[in-house]
């Protein structure tokens, strides 16, 4: 079955730019949405945005001018760009697969284990 | 921003107990509407989706249920590895998604 996994520093620097991969195993990433979302520790979850496999994207708004999520379907990995990082961007972040093909209205499965990413000097 | 606010966040309930999680969305999403379950240090899992359509793989026990504003999730008899935390999310609008602040399902 498909299996997501990311990857990246764990620990970035004020103002630096915080940059992650998902690999996906087990299935190609054409043909689906992918998206990233964090948990802030003690927090609830928060969608930062989603590539689609032709490269369409939709970001949170509230995000949108710091991300960037791109996708090489030759490594068949998604990635993710975050600018400008601050401690309020300490999370684990999580990536994951939309099956549905419902266009914007689908649901997330799977997701991957996640990876904890902390904002400090 | 859709706003969805889960009641009760915090939960304690014994094995064997029929448990309902409640999810309101601030305005009509339909039946978009998800439900996830999360453990710590484990990727969250999809149990329900549109609002009633059971995940395959997803064990009987659980369902959604609602439209509009209002829903719910239901345990109709716990067990040991249903101990988490729930969250619902919203995909009527991707402007952003979101999700509810989660409910914590504690062993009583």
């Amino acid at each position: 079955q498909v299996q997501l996994q990311e990857s990246g520093p764990g620990l970035v620097k004020p103002s630096e730019t915080l940059s992650l991969t998902c690999t996906v195993s087990g299935g190609s990433i054409r043909s689906y949405y992918w998206s990233w979302i964090r948990q802030p520790p003690g927090k609830g979850l928060e969608w930062i945005g989603y590539i689609f496999h032709d490269g369409s994207t939709n970001y949170n708004p509230s995000l949108k001018s710091r991300v960037t999520i791109s996708a090489d379907t030759t490594k068949n990995q998604i990635s993710l760009k975050l600018t400008s990082v601050a401690a309020a961007d300490t999370a684990v972040y999580y990536c994951a697969r939309d099956p549905s093909n419902h266009g914007d209205h689908g649901w997330f499965d799977p997701w991957g284990q996640g990876t904890l990413v902390t904002v400090s000097s | 921003d859709i706003q969805m606010t889960q009641s009760p966040s915090s939960l304690s309930a014994s094995v064997g107990d029929r448990v309902t999680i409640t999810c309101r969305a601030s305005q009509s999403i339909t039946s978009y509407l998800n439900w996830y379950q999360h453990k710590p240090g484990v990727a969250p899992k999809l149990l329900v989706y549109a609002a009633s359509s059971l995940q395959s793989g997803v064990p009987s026990r659980f369902s959604g249920s609602g439209s509009g504003t209002d829903f719910t999730l239901t345990i109709s008899s716990l067990q040991p590895e249903d101990f988490a935390t729930y969250y619902c999310q919203q995909t009527f609008s991707v402007l952003p998604y979101t999700f509810g602040q989660g409910t914590k399902l504690e062993i009583k």
